[in-house]
């Protein structure tokens, strides 16, 4: 079965830390990538897109992902986190077709 | 810009009773998909709507139906109300079909006692 699978549940860091979120799916075929953010009392929001090209993404706020296609992963990072990244992470994935399958979320809690 | 609506915000209802959600796709989307999100998990897809019909559906029993308008706004309708559908409902509109990035809009918190 298609899925995704985000490594953590709950992650707790301290500010100025560093981040990063794991994201693996299994699917062999056509792949875009998405990781999306849902800030406390907020709805999602798209942090960034793969789509093709460079593996490497920037998105907003400072955060940026890698693709690596043999390890069928999409990994979020951001070098120093701050206070007001504390949100509900989401990676997501079309799998050839025109929906979205979800993680089920990973929880970020940064300690001023 | 507008961004993406979505009515109304809260929602309680009993078993067996019927509801219907509203959305309203962000300016210059043609595209609009339904997912729900229970507590404490991802959102699942239940369908897709572009040019008024339904695209594409994910593994959610008929009682889930819905509607796109003319003006690209949509209505999802469950029939039927069991416990299990108490959940967030988002709704989520996109440029086209093809896997391109969707934009969410604040969803509906629907309880069913």
């Amino acid at each position: 079965a298609q899925s995704v699978s985000q490594h953590n549940h709950h992650v707790i860091l301290s500010e100025a830390a560093s981040l990063e979120l794991g994201c693996n799916y299994s699917y062999g075929g056509t792949v875009n990538l998405f990781w999306y953010v849902q800030y406390p009392g907020q709805h999602l929001q798209l942090l960034l897109k793969y789509f093709s090209g460079d593996p490497l993404v920037k998105g907003i706020k400072g955060f940026e992902a890698e693709f690596i296609k043999s390890k069928f992963s999409f990994n979020l990072r951001k070098p120093s986190v701050q206070w007001s990244d504390t949100a509900e992470y989401f990676c997501a994935v079309t799998m050839n077709d025109y929906k979205l399958s979800f993680g089920a979320g990973t929880t970020v809690t940064v300690r001023a | 810009e507008t961004g993406v609506t979505q009515s109304p915000t809260h929602l309680i209802k009993t078993r067996g009773q019927q509801v219907t959600l509203r959305c309203s796709s962000q300016s210059g989307h043609n595209t609009v998909s339904w997912y729900q999100q229970a507590l404490g998990q991802g959102p699942q897809f239940i369908f897709q709507y572009y040019r008024e019909e339904e695209n594409g559906r994910g593994n959610f029993p008929p009682r889930f139906s819905g509607l796109q308008f003319p003006n690209y706004s949509s209505e999802l309708n469950v029939n039927a109300l069991e416990l299990d559908d108490s959940a967030l409902y988002l709704c989520a509109s996109s440029v086209s079909l093809a896997g391109g990035a969707q934009f969410f809009g604040p969803g509906t918190r629907l309880t069913v006692l």
